[in-house]
């Protein structure tokens, strides 16, 4: 099972919203509606911050938003702020193996 | 609060073993799956192995099946991961993590554990 597909980077200005994609198959992103997004900071455990594709667990900030089409599922992020300058990882349910992570995008806050 | 702190962690050489833990708190342990995401230093993140919560069905990703051995003692709310035949490719730290209550991710993470794999 590969790695979902992510850009490597994506950078933004403080104010602005970017979006970062997370591209799979119809065997895993296309077919599970359990699609999560994690945020980690260097040297730190990661952090949900989306499941389900677009449900935020409690204590999270309205600033983070999922969907999805397709094979494709995207995490929002609006309002950027200095601290949201992490990786971000989505992660699948997938037919094969038990879940599949994608493989990270670095978020620059300029 | 929900703890989980990993231990075990270590430099092996190729070929050799090691037992990682994860001592649970702050939960009713027995209730909850629990899982073994490993992640290469600078790299992402790979699910490894799951265990249910009475210990009983297991699951492990490709790269480790025959190798990894995931295990669980509930009365000591610890889970286990047994490592043999280690390769350098399994060289990364090592988080057990659990989903949330009614939560379908990865919402509870340990710190991590260090696992070096080289001559």
């Amino acid at each position: 099972q590969s790695a979902l597909t992510q850009f490597a980077s994506v950078s933004g200005s403080p104010g602005q919203s970017i979006t970062i994609s997370c591209t799979g198959t119809s065997n895993d992103v296309g077919s599970y509606n359990l699609v999560s997004w994690y945020q980690q900071y260097p040297g730190k455990a990661p952090k949900l911050i989306i499941y389900e594709v677009n449900k935020r667990p409690s204590g999270v900030s309205h600033r983070f938003s999922g969907s999805k089409s397709g094979n494709t599922a995207s995490l929002t992020i609006s309002g950027l702020q200095a601290e949201d300058e992490a990786d971000y990882y989505c992660c699948s349910s997938t037919d094969t193996t038990f879940i599949v992570f994608g493989e990270g995008t670095k978020l620059t806050v300029l | 609060e929900v703890q989980l702190v990993e231990s075990g962690g270590d430099l092996v050489q190729p070929g050799g073993s090691l037992r990682l833990s994860c001592a649970a708190s702050g939960f009713t342990f027995s209730n909850y799956w629990m899982f073994w995401v490993r992640q290469v230093p600078g790299k992402g993140l790979v699910w490894v192995s799951r265990i249910d919560n009475a210990g009983s069905r297991t699951s492990y990703a490709d790269s480790v099946k025959g190798r990894f051995t995931i295990s669980r003692d509930n009365a000591k709310n610890t889970l286990y991961l047994e490592m043999n035949t280690l390769r350098s490719e399994d060289t990364g730290v090592y988080y057990c993590a659990r989903y949330g209550d009614y939560v379908t991710g990865f919402q509870h993470w340990g710190q991590g554990t260090l696992v070096t794999v080289s001559s």
